[in-house]
């Protein structure tokens, strides 16, 4: 069973569009996250999720957003979506009892390509 | 602020050679957590070891192994005898004082490891 699901793995859309990735976990997990991978695969995080909640925003455009219907899930929503935009994000999870002490656990990604 | 180097962009070496790759880390929390990924060709990323500020020891896992040392705040890794499946994009990555229970990670720029037969 896969722990943490993304879809689609592949998005090819035009300038302006708007497009939504969506994110599943199944882990139990109670805090998400979605990160930026860039073609020089820098690595940064956008925002974190905990149970629901808002955590991290870093300084993201606010064309993204975040939507987490439940702890299992956090979708991400695009919208007017420009060249700079196209990347690989990936979303991840982690439980939040453990403290600092765990590693997060990563979906394969989604491929955004914005022509 | 938090920060993570990894000087070596590129390494490539010849299959069974051993591998170092260098991270070098910045905080001021005096609780942190490191961590190396790998990315291999096919994208995903996989949690290879996490290590936390208070537990200096050195850990070795088969061919891997990895050498924490606050004194130089470095976190490095060492493959030895590498083998081609070894090929991959390497991240070292950061995690200090949690906010608010989420855990915010800073990646290090990876160092893309290529193991020639």
């Amino acid at each position: 069973d896969t722990a943490v699901s993304q879809t689609p793995k592949y998005l090819v859309t035009q300038m302006g569009n708007d497009k939504s990735i969506k994110c599943e976990q199944n882990l139990g997990h109670d805090t998400m996250y979605w990160y930026k991978q860039d073609s020089k695969k820098f690595l940064k995080i956008m925002f974190s999720y905990n149970n629901k909640e808002l955590i991290i925003n870093e300084t993201v455009p606010n064309r993204f957003s975040p939507k987490s219907p439940d702890k299992a899930h956090l979708n991400l929503h695009i919208n007017s979506l420009e060249l700079g935009d196209s990347a690989v994000y990936f979303c991840a999870s982690r439980p939040r009892l453990s403290g600092g002490a765990s590693e997060q656990y990563f979906g394969p990604g989604t491929r955004l390509t914005v022509t | 602020a938090q920060k993570v180097t990894q000087a070596q962009t590129e390494i490539s070496v010849v299959e069974k050679e051993d591998v170092t790759l260098d991270c070098v880390y910045e905080t001021r929390d005096t609780t942190y957590y490191l961590f190396w990924y790998k990315q291999p060709p096919s994208g995903e990323l996989v949690f290879l070891i996490r290590r936390n500020s208070f537990d200096e020891q050195n850990e070795i896992s088969g061919r891997y192994s990895w050498n924490f040392q606050k004194s130089t705040s470095s976190f490095n890794f060492t493959i030895t005898a590498s083998q081609v499946v070894d090929s991959a994009v390497y991240f070292c990555a950061l995690s200090g004082f949690l906010i608010q229970g989420a855990q915010k990670l800073v990646f290090g720029q990876g160092t893309r490891l290529t193991i020639n037969p």
